[in-house]
């Protein structure tokens, strides 16, 4: 099985910047995603990592620790619209369906 | 990008009653659909695995004669909740991996928000 912990809850300034962490334990390990979830809505994709290291994609970005179980997403210059739950997801060894955290939830305030 | 529609967006439904929520992937094709559920602050649960022309393959504690699922084509897939119940209430969320996919390629439909009064 798939233990994946998250914080349930985040404040920040509109501005900032702000680091959500991801920690898990799984069987394996085959590829850590983050999603974006605004409320009432689905998922959409922000960021997949398989190796070791920092992938930086305009604001966001996310970090990947395989020998640690670790993850973070990295928000720079925060903005209202960045109000949501992100979601970390972890594929296993044994599969190409990610098993879902239960999310953080971000609160950008001005 | 990949499209993935849902329908209906939201449904209100009695007690005993069977909905239908459809699953369509509009400019791919997808060999498999996953339907997932979530309740209000927790995670996407995943409830199965719909592959096309076969039966669906459901996670441990979903029943299968209550969540009828089926692929019929490789842009469709159905969800049917039968003889639903007020707990049934939650928001359905089905994604779509392309017959082409990369290694992790999955795309969510925008959601069915499912109240079972």
């Amino acid at each position: 099985g798939q233990n994946i912990d998250q914080p349930t809850e985040m404040t920040a300034t509109e501005g900032a910047i702000v680091q959500i962490n991801c920690t898990y334990q799984t069987s394996g390990f085959n590829g850590l995603f983050w999603y974006q979830q605004h409320a009432g809505e689905a998922p959409t994709f922000l960021s997949y990592n398989v190796l070791d290291g920092l992938e930086e994609k305009g604001r966001f970005s996310s970090f990947l620790s395989r020998s640690k179980g670790y993850s973070y997403l990295l928000l720079k210059e925060l903005q209202m619209k960045d109000s949501a739950s992100y979601l970390c997801a972890v594929r296993d060894g044994g599969s190409y369906i990610p098993t879902f955290g239960r999310g953080t939830s971000l609160i950008v305030h001005p | 990008g990949a499209v993935v529609s849902q329908h209906p967006s939201w449904v209100i439904c009695k007690s005993g009653t069977s909905v239908k929520i459809e699953c369509r992937s509009l400019d791919f094709q997808a060999t498999t659909m996953f339907w997932y559920r979530q309740f209000p602050k927790q995670s996407l649960m995943l409830m199965a695995t719909s592959n096309e022309g076969s039966k669906a393959t459901y996670e441990q504690g979903v029943e299968k004669d209550k969540f009828l699922i089926n692929h019929a084509s490789l842009t469709l897939s159905t969800l049917t909740v039968t003889s639903a119940h007020p707990e049934d209430s939650s928001f359905y969320i089905c994604s779509a991996r392309p017959e082409t996919s990369g290694s992790y390629e999955q795309y969510f439909g925008p959601g069915t928000r499912l109240t079972v009064t």
